[in-house]
């Protein structure tokens, strides 16, 4: 099956500074790529996500990249503000008839310092 | 729309003793599925369902928990007996096929066995 890794497990950045978190997958079949935002007390949160048949999405101050070849894709929170503190998990999925379960990364848990 | 809906949003029990859990999906979602959160283990996929049916059970722990899925708008989660190990949050969460696969989360019920 799918194993998905992330890294850090942990990042403080200065208010103002950007952020970047790191994915790597195992299984070529994935073809869908989430982000998801974890604030205290609450569910994930989608915030942005990535299909394989693109390399790069904006929205504002989030970016997610995606490396097909080397299995890798990135989230980039830039001009980080402390409401962006929270922890993130990413995930991976294939998408085909009768299959739509996603793997989650182990999550990185945001600080932005103020 | 009033986004999923899981009840109750605590939950204390003594081992041994039943305990259900419901979800309310988005009104029309054709996926629901059952998650768990704990420090160790991060977010776990327990089953889906599609169109009220059970799609992929592997990741239910045991024979002690149970899933159900009696109708599109309400899905319980059953654990007989509990015990301690299975404190955790559980989230369910509800997609739509032809919108893309976006998975949302509801806000969790925490679980504690004691």
């Amino acid at each position: 099956g799918e194993n998905v890794e992330q890294h850090p497990s942990t990042l403080s950045v200065q208010e103002g500074d950007s952020a970047v978190i790191k994915c790597t997958y195992s299984d070529s079949a994935s073809n869908y790529f989430p982000w998801y935002k974890q604030e205290l007390g609450k569910g994930p949160q989608l915030i942005i996500d990535i299909r394989s048949n693109v390399g790069e999405k904006k929205d504002q101050r989030i970016a997610v990249t995606l490396n097909k070849t080397a299995k890798h894709f990135s989230l980039h929170i830039t001009e980080t503000q402390p409401e962006d503190s929270a922890v993130y998990f990413c995930a991976a999925g294939s998408y085909q008839t009768g299959a739509n379960n996603l793997f989650f990364g182990t999550g990185t848990r945001l600080t932005v310092i103020p | 729309d009033a986004g999923v809906i899981q009840s109750p949003r605590h939950e204390v029990t003594e081992m041994g003793q039943e305990v259900t859990l419901r979800c309310k999906p988005i009104s029309g979602h054709d996926y629901l599925f059952w998650y768990r959160q704990t420090m160790m283990r991060g977010l776990e996929l327990l089953i889906y369902f599609n169109n009220n049916v059970p799609i992929d059970d592997s990741g239910m722990p045991e024979d002690r928990f149970s899933a159900k899925m009696p109708n599109a708008s309400f899905s319980t989660l059953k654990i007989q007996p509990s015990e301690p190990r299975d404190s955790a949050v559980y989230f369910c969460a509800s997609s739509l096929t032809t919108s893309g696969f976006e998975q949302y989360f509801g806000p969790g019920t925490r679980l504690t066995v004691t």
